[in-house]
This record gives structure tokens, C-alpha cells and sequence, in this order.
């Protein structure tokens, strides 16, 4: 069964800062990965995802993730965080073949000014 | 593109009442989900459809129904409303079957049932 574990509740950055925020996956087949933002009070919005190929992804406001298939990871981060950034961020996995996501319980990120 | 659309945003329903969730996606995506979130534990998904007239059920689906009758439209029925439905949920669409197609989410329905 395809699953995802964000290991952190909560990541404090100040602003400027790098932020790293941690997602590992497992998948019995090939893994299509996916990160989500959620704003207060609104849905979720697509960030970045990585299905083939390269495996740094680059994606929406700055941000990017790394694909690591030995250690089953793909850590979204951003090189200069910004206040605007703090959210609840979502790491999403789908296997080839399968119609449903399986999502993460999310990662609060507080980004102090 | 509005997008995907939900409606209401907001509604309180005393246990044992029914009521129905509204989801509208303007996007011609032949792919709708229907997920639950609930704090600290993610979005856990209800039902879902791959097109017109077909429907399958997610990790949750006790106590709810959905029903697929055009492309634009996925609403979701509660029967018999218990505390244990208090969640936001969201409505999502995506283009096709293909495993890389992102998810595009609605603005959510809180529903609170006392």
C-alpha cells in the first residue's frame, strides 16, 4: 500500500533562512510524487511534483524538491524563506496505476519575521 | 476558469439530519474526489470517480454517498448526519487517469454537526 510520513508537526524558519521541509514515501512500483500548499481557511494548492527524469524539481514561488529514490525521500525546500511562506504543506504520493492520492498529515510552517 | 467550486462554505446540521454537499469543476476534468480533513491527520479520501456515471470508494465512505450524473458535477450526500462528519471537506478534479496529473482542489465546506 502506497503511503507518506512527514516525520515534523511543526518547522520554524526565520525569515531569510533556508526551509526544509521533510516528506519519505513508500510505493510498490514506481512513485509520482507530489507537494501541496494550504493557505488559512483555503484549499490546497499544487506546488511542484516529480514523475520522471531529473530528479531536482523546481515548482511554483521559489520552491523546489529533491527526489531520492535509495532513501525514499523527497524534501521540499526554498533557499530564502519568507513570511509570506507560512502554510500547511502536504507531501502526496500516487504508484503507477493507481487512481487515489495518499497524503501526508501535513507540516505546519511558521516562518518568523 | 472558476475552477472547482463548493458550496456551502459553512453549515451546522443537528445529528440525524441530511444534507448534500455541492461540487462543481469547469475544467472538462473526467477525474473527482471527495476528501475529509480533519487536524493533524491529513486529507483521507471518501469517494471518488473516474467519469460520468462511475463512482468507487475511498478509505472512508461510511455514511455518505455520491453520485456522478454529468462531468461538471460531484455532489456529495450525508444521510444521517453525526458528530463524528464534523470535518472540512474538499472537492478535487484532476484531467485524466494518467498518475502524474496534479489534483486541483475547491475552497472546502466546514460542517459542524452537534
Amino acid at each position: 500500500a502506497q503511503s507518506v510520513a512527514q516525520p515534523e508537526d511543526q518547522v520554524n524558519v526565520a525569515e531569510g533562512n533556508p526551509l526544509t521541509v521533510k516528506c519519505t514515501y513508500s510505493v510498490s512500483g514506481n512513485p509520482y510524487l507530489f507537494w501541496y500548499v494550504q493557505y488559512p481557511n483555503r484549499g490546497l494548492q499544487f506546488l511542484l511534483k516529480y514523475i520522471t527524469g531529473d530528479n531536482l524539481v523546481k515548482g511554483s514561488y521559489g520552491f523546489e524538491a529533491e527526489f531520492n529514490k535509495s532513501q525514499t525521500s523527497f524534501h521540499l525546500k526554498k533557499p530564502s524563506a519568507l513570511v509570506s511562506d507560512s502554510a500547511l504543506y502536504f507531501c502526496a504520493v500516487r504508484e503507477e496505476g493507481n487512481n487515489r492520492l495518499a497524503f501526508g498529515k501535513g507540516n505546519q510552517v511558521v516562518v518568523i519575521p | 476558469n472558476a475552477g472547482v467550486t463548493q458550496t456551502p462554505k459553512f453549515r451546522i446540521l443537528k445529528i440525524g439530519q441530511s444534507m448534500t454537499l455541492q461540487c462543481t469543476q469547469d475544467m472538462n476534468h473526467n477525474y473527482m474526489y471527495w476528501y475529509r480533513q480533519d487536524p493533524g491527520m491529513g486529507l483521507k479520501l471518501i469517494y471518488y470517480s473516474v467519469g460520468a456515471g462511475i463512482t468507487d470508494k475511498g478509505e472512508v465512505p461510511n455514511g455518505y454517498n455520491v453520485s456522478r450524473s454529468t462531468t461538471e458535477d460531484f455532489p456529495l450526500r450525508l444521510e444521517l448526519a453525526a458528530p463524528s462528519q464534523t470535518s472540512v471537506y474538499f472537492c478535487a478534479s484532476s484531467s485524466r487517469q494518467g498518475s502524474y496529473n496534479e489534483q486541483f482542489f475547491g475552497p472546502g465546506t466546514r460542517l459542524t454537526v452537534l
